[in-house]
């Protein structure tokens, strides 16, 4: 049974670009949520996915957008990078058909901005 | 953005030793998930609790949640050196639908 896998593992890119991360959610999980978390801290929720639709949203700015795909993979795509954005970013799957609260955890994709 | 506070902060115990940590909340939760974080890995769930308190092991681990539905509490008892890590609550609030709100992290480190 796989579990939650997300791409890259490492990303550096700089300031003012954009970046695609992206996440295959546990088998036979429908929803996809994505945090992220600086170093020394918990995740902070940025947004999650079920049916192709972002059905909640953190306090995270318009910059970051993302997507989720009929077999429920996901991306997460954040324009204009500021150095505040380096961080680990975390998918995690759930089953929110069978209404289950668990969310399942990849081992993230560190993100430096320089 | 918002956080549970969790302490303590951080442990050092000695092999063999029980450990403890809560989590408390300003608000009313419906679900209370405990996870380790190792290095460089992503959180691995280790208990989920959805009743005022239920009380849940997994092996040495035992989580309950708080009767006032604002806090929740995590042993582990017999500590082993595999048991460091950092250590984070997780909640859901009733209006949150499914978004989970973290605690800072207990981190525990074993004494050489």
């Amino acid at each position: 049974d796989a579990g939650v896998t997300q791409s890259p593992t490492h990303l550096i890119k700089t300031r003012g670009q954009q970046v695609t991360l992206r996440c295959s959610p546990k088998s036979g999980h429908d929803t996809v949520s994505w945090y992220q978390q600086a170093l020394g801290q918990g995740p902070q929720f940025i947004f999650q996915y079920y049916e192709e639709e972002e059905r909640q949203r953190g306090n995270f700015p318009d910059r970051f957008s993302g997507h989720q795909f009929p077999n429920y993979s996901s991306e997460l795509n954040v324009n204009a990078l500021l150095l505040g954005d380096s961080a680990l970013y975390l998918c995690a799957s759930s089953w929110l058909a069978r209404a289950s609260r668990e969310q399942y955890f990849g081992p993230g994709t560190r993100l430096t901005v320089t | 953005g918002q956080q549970l506070n969790q302490s303590p902060q951080s442990m050092f115990i000695q092999e063999g030793e029980d450990v403890s940590m809560n989590c408390t909340s300003s608000s009313i939760f419906n679900t209370w998930l405990w996870y380790k974080q190792d290095p460089g890995e992503g959180p691995v769930l280790l208990i989920a609790l959805y009743k005022a308190g239920e009380l849940t092991s997994n092996g040495r681990l035992t989580a309950q949640f708080g009767t006032t539905r604002k806090d929740s509490f995590l042993n582990i008892s017999a500590s082993i050196p595999s048991d460091v890590g950092i250590y984070f609550c997780a909640g859901q609030d009733l209006d949150s639908n499914y978004q989970l709100i973290w605690g800072a992290g207990t981190k525990l480190i074993i004494k050489p």
